[in-house]
């Protein structure tokens, strides 16, 4: 079993619904999560980092964490085509080395 | 903050060639900088751990003498492919985390495209 799953099949949303992106984890050492977007070509983009259990809320995204159940989400309101991209899960265990997930692809049509 | 700059952003050479890329750090001081490589569609995959003024760490499986680090100050990092080959080619990522604090998260340079014909 892999550290970190997380669903790379790409969503299609059209522009203004709301994105829903899941990475579940089997390591309970994990403390800090990440998720970080990416553009084709570029590097990966911090957007949201949190490290307890909860709702983090930033704009239109929120990162949600359950510790309980291994089990991180983002969420994107009101989506824009701007928003396209691949959306990468990422977590660590104090000043260990990321895990990352395999990434998932969004599209959102206008 | 926590700006990374990477440089350059592609390159393409010919076979046999050794390719530098540059990791900087802008507005933070970075104990700890990171080498990954990404393929078409998936994750990154860790490379080696750079660390200032003492030797890389390497992942399994990464040739250290095909991929020399060189981290000389808190604010550079250097990724020197030695002698390319086509089964190089890839896309080459760097990050670096603040270090004051080791919880902080690492923030990512925009990534070294390299094409080695």
């Amino acid at each position: 079993q892999k550290e970190v799953e997380q669903d790379p099949g790409p969503l299609s949303v059209p522009e203004g619904a709301i994105v829903s992106l899941n990475c579940t984890y089997s390591n309970s050492a994990f403390q800090y999560f990440m998720w970080y977007r990416q553009y084709s070509r570029k590097g990966p983009e911090l957007l949201m980092y949190t490290y307890s259990s909860g709702n983090k809320e930033d704009g239109r995204f929120t990162a949600q964490v359950d510790k309980s159940s291994k089990y991180i989400s983002l969420f994107i309101r009101d989506s824009q085509p701007s928003d396209s991209a691949t959306y990468l899960c990422a977590m660590k265990r104090g000043n260990n080395r990321l895990a990352f997930g395999k990434g998932n692809q969004v599209v959102v049509i206008p | 903050g926590a700006v990374v700059s990477q440089h350059p952003s592609w390159v393409i050479c010919k076979s046999g060639t050794s390719v530098k890329i540059e990791c900087r750090s802008l507005d933070f001081q970075a104990t700890t900088m990171f080498w990954y490589r990404q393929f078409p569609k998936q994750s990154l995959m860790l490379m080696a751990t750079s660390n200032e003024g003492s030797k890389a760490t390497y992942e399994q499986g990464v040739e250290k003498d095909k991929f020399l680090i060189n981290h000389a100050s808190l604010t550079l990092s250097t990724l020197t492919v030695t002698s390319a080959h086509p089964e190089d080619s890839s896309f080459y990522i760097c990050s670096a985390r603040e270090d004051v604090r080791t919880n902080q998260p690492q923030h990512f340079g925009d990534g070294t495209r390299l094409s080695i014909l």
